[in-house]
């Protein structure tokens, strides 16, 4: 059975600080792949990025950054000089490669909150 | 292009009243998803559509839960002698494919209340 784990519930920080949402993994699947969605009080579920288990290499997207270690099951993101239109509740997901695996499993999410 | 759609964006229900929710996928998309977020369950996967394949129902709660794609495009569940406990905001979303490798495209939702 797959598994995600996000073990802070609430963060709240000033704007301007950086940080950092932490999610872990349980899967059995070799192949697989792991996002983190936003979803902004309006409710809609925005898409940040996909990883796939076979590519560990660190990505940056502008204020955003992702850093994924399959040693630790982790799959970590950053917001770097956070903004107040960054307050949200952030999912991390874990899906399998194909046909009724690809159905996603969430965590409970991360509310965060950034302060002016 | 229009993304998914979902009707209608909020029902106020009776316990033991039946209910429908109706989900337009993006035009094209072969794989449909629904899930359901709540308070106490967060969001959980229900059930998966993949062209005229036999859907994988593993999510749906219980029986008086159901779910039918038409055409392969609109996608309806159904809810029959609704619990106050079925009171969630119930997500669909679409995939261009059936690979997890696709991202899953969520519509607006359905916040359904039971009173």
């Amino acid at each position: 059975a797959q598994k995600v784990t996000q073990a802070q519930t609430e963060i709240s920080v000033v704007e301007k600080e950086d940080v950092t949402l932490d999610c872990v993994y349980e899967t059995r699947d070799t192949t697989y792949y792991l996002f983190w969605y936003k979803q902004p009080p309006s409710g809609e579920l925005v898409f940040l990025i996909r990883r796939n288990s076979f590519d560990e290499q660190n990505e940056i997207s502008g204020r955003y950054s992702w850093n994924f270690q399959k040693s630790t099951s982790s799959f970590n993101f950053t917001i770097t000089a956070s903004q107040v239109v960054d307050s949200a509740v952030y999912f991390c997901a874990l899906s399998g490669y194909t046909g009724a695996n690809s159905k996603l499993t969430f965590g409970k999410g991360i509310t965060l909150s950034v302060r002016p | 292009g229009a993304g998914v759609s979902q009707s209608p964006s909020n029902k106020v229900t009776e316990k033991g009243k039946d209910v429908e929710l109706r989900c337009d996928p993006i035009s094209g998309h072969t794989a449909l998803y629904w899930y359901r977020q709540s308070l106490g369950q967060g969001l959980e996967f229900l059930i998966y559509f993949q062209g005229n394949s036999a859907p994988d129902k593993s999510g749906l709660p219980s029986d008086r839960f159901s779910a039918e794609r038409t055409g392969g495009s609109v996608s309806t569940l159904t809810i029959q002698r609704t619990q106050q406990e079925d009171s969630a905001v119930y997500l669909c979303a679409s995939s261009s494919r059936t690979s997890g490798r696709d991202e899953q495209f969520f519509g607006p939702g359905t916040r359904l209340t039971v009173l």
